[in-house]
This record gives C-alpha cells, structure tokens and sequence, in this order.
C-alpha cells in the first residue's frame, strides 16, 4: 500500500520563476492538505483539497495555488517566486469523513529559491 | 491566531533518561492534540494523539493533556539515541478537519549514549 508520495524530491529556481510540485495521496483518501515548512521552523498550513476544489486556506498569498484532480492527486503552484519560499513542502492526505486519526505525510519536495 | 508554542530547546539527555517536551496552545477550542516526530531531512511522523485530559501511555511514550492549562505535554523514558529528533507539537481546533493542523516549531531533541 503506497503512501503519500510527492515529486520532485529536491528542486532549485530562481527568484521570479515559477514551481510545479505534485503529491499522490495514500490509497483510499479523498483530502489533500499542503504545508510549508521553513528551516527550523513547524509545518505552515497552506491549503486543503477536497473534491476538486480548495476547501481551507492559510495565510498565504495569492501566488500559492493549487488543483485537485478526479484521480485525488494534487499539484501545489508557486508563481513569483520569492527567496523566503524557499522551504521543504510538505503534502498530506485524510479522509473526509474522518477527524481523528492519523495525518499522513509524504517525504516533501524540497524548494531552494535563488 | 491561533498559537501553538513549545519550549525552546534544543533538550539533551542521555541514553535511559526522561526526556519532557511541552506545548502550550492559545484556542480554547482545541479538540485535538498530536506529537509528531521528525527526523533531519524527513517529514513527520505520527507517534502519540490525544483527545481528551490525562494521560495517554504508549510503549516508551507519554502524552499528558491539560485543556484548562491549555498545555499537553510528551514524557519519553528510558530515551534511546534513536529518539534523537526533532518533536513537532500540533494542534486541532474545533471544526476544522484533520488536515488543517497548527504546528509548534518544534524541539530538538538529542540523546547521547
């Protein structure tokens, strides 16, 4: 049973550019939750999918966009891209109809903005 | 805002002792704790949740919850250096789903032998 699985692992850009990352949930979730995480810092909750459609959002500008796909995968858009998003992005799946529990991760996609 | 907070760190203990990590948060209406540990490098992984006040025991771990503290804590005995990591404090409030979770920053434990 795979898990969570994100690509590309490790990215570099330059400021300006902009980012395509994508995630696959666990087999049988329908919920896909993005985050970033700075270094040295917790997991920043970006947005959240379900249905095809971007459920709950964090304090994150308009240049953070997403999409959500029939299959359930999910791809993360980052548009002009700025130094301080450089960071580890990190997607997890759920289940709707399920609010206890476990939050899987996938292993992240590393992004360095130069 | 809804703040989750821990203690500063980094914590170093050595092999066979306690470790303590704490957490406090600022929404009252929390309903749902979680410890997350994290390895250098690697995304999270679930290792204790919490729902209601007390103590909840798992193999080598403890998770306390105080909800009119406003506190939850993670007790870790006879620490191992592979519980050398950082552990990531998260919380779930009330009517939000499970994938919404608010994150500390996390403390960065060390266990040397």
């Amino acid at each position: 049973d795979a898990g969570v699985t994100q690509s590309p692992t490790h990215l570099i850009k330059t400021r300006g550019q902009q980012v395509t990352l994508r995630c696959s949930p666990k087999s049988g979730h329908d919920t896909v939750s993005w985050y970033q995480q700075a270094l040295g810092q917790g997991p920043q909750f970006i947005f959240q999918y379900y249905e095809e459609e971007e459920r709950q959002r964090g304090n994150f500008p308009d240049r953070f966009s997403g999409h959500q796909f029939p299959n359930y995968s999910s791809e993360l858009n980052v548009n002009a891209l700025l130094l301080g998003d450089s960071a580890l992005y990190l997607c997890a799946s759920s289940h709707r109809g399920v609010n206890t529990g476990e939050l899987f991760f996938g292993e992240g996609s590393r992004l360095t903005v130069l | 805002q809804k703040e989750v907070e821990q203690n500063s760190g980094p914590l170093s203990v050595p092999e066979g002792a306690i470790a303590s990590l704490n957490c406090t948060y600022s929404d009252r209406v929390s309903q749902s704790f979680f410890w997350y540990r994290q390895y250098s490098g690697k995304s999270p992984e679930l290792i204790m949740s919490i729902y209601s006040n007390g103590d909840k025991e798992d193999g080598r771990f403890t998770a306390q919850l105080n909800k009119a503290s406003q506190y939850v804590s993670l007790l870790i005995r006879d620490s191992q250096p592979s519980d050398s990591a950082t552990y990531l404090c998260a919380v779930k409030t009330r009517g939000s789903t499970l994938g919404r979770l608010y994150f500390g920053r996390g403390t960065q434990l060390t266990v040397w032998p």
